[in-house]
């Protein structure tokens, strides 16, 4: 199984709303990712998990709060986001913190209104 | 920052071509990934390399670690419809990855 889980497929929020994006692996993966992407661009980095402690944000605004409860699960916490936020954002995980063959979920297309 | 500099931007080619496009880079990276990703769909890791000098193939896929560790070319041979998307190439160093601007593959049936 080389599957990344990521629900909700589309979610469209309020700037006032608050929700959550969920990823989950079971290929026993100890490193997960959250990536951004704007149309036609390449994924951005925004924070990766390894072995269930946050080793890296890069300087993502604090109405972005991730969350590992598990070393299968990944959580993105949202609170008054802005419609520029709108975008594909990817969970990812790897074998390790090396980021090596980094398997990508399908995404949680967000749009905030 | 780490960059790479993708190329072509784009490609239009006939179906039954072979298509080859690169990675290059300043710096070094310990891994070289590339991916295609589909609209509104997650990249699909293609092929992993992790040796310079590396030289891997995936089907009609074919893609190299340069011996400098500083850039990857990838081929795809005898392209069909389904060949359309954007590919990514991606660094790996530290636990981070760094994508390159992708390229569109567009194929003409």
């Amino acid at each position: 199984d080389t599957e990344v889980t990521q629900t909700p497929k589309h979610l469209v929020m309020g700037m006032t709303n608050k929700k959550s994006l969920k990823c989950e692996q079971h290929m026993g993966h100890r490193a997960m990712y959250w990536y951004k992407q704007k149309a036609k661009k390449p994924p951005e980095l925004m924070f990766v998990y390894s072995y269930e402690k946050l080793s890296i944000n890069e300087s993502v605004p604090s109405r972005f709060s991730p969350e590992c409860p598990n070393s299968s699960l990944l959580n993105l916490h949202l609170h008054a986001l802005q419609p520029e936020d709108s975008a594909l954002y990817l969970c990812a995980s790897s074998q390790d913190w090396t980021g090596d063959g980094a398997f990508f979920g399908q995404g949680t297309r967000l749009t905030v209104v | 920052g780490q960059q790479l500099n993708q190329s072509p931007q784009s490609m239009f080619i006939q179906e039954g071509e072979d298509v080859s496009m690169n990675c290059t880079s300043s710096s070094i990276f310990n891994t070289w990934l590339w991916y295609k990703q589909d609209p509104g769909e997650g990249p699909v890791l293609l092929i992993a390399l992790y040796k310079a000098g590396e030289l891997t193939s995936n089907g009609r896929l074919t893609a190299q670690f340069g011996i400098t560790r500083k850039d990857s070319f990838l081929n795809i041979s005898a392209s069909i419809p389904s060949d359309v998307g954007i590919y990514f190439c991606a660094g790996g160093y530290g636990n981070k990855l760094v994508f390159g601007a992708g390229t569109i593959l567009r194929v003409k049936s």
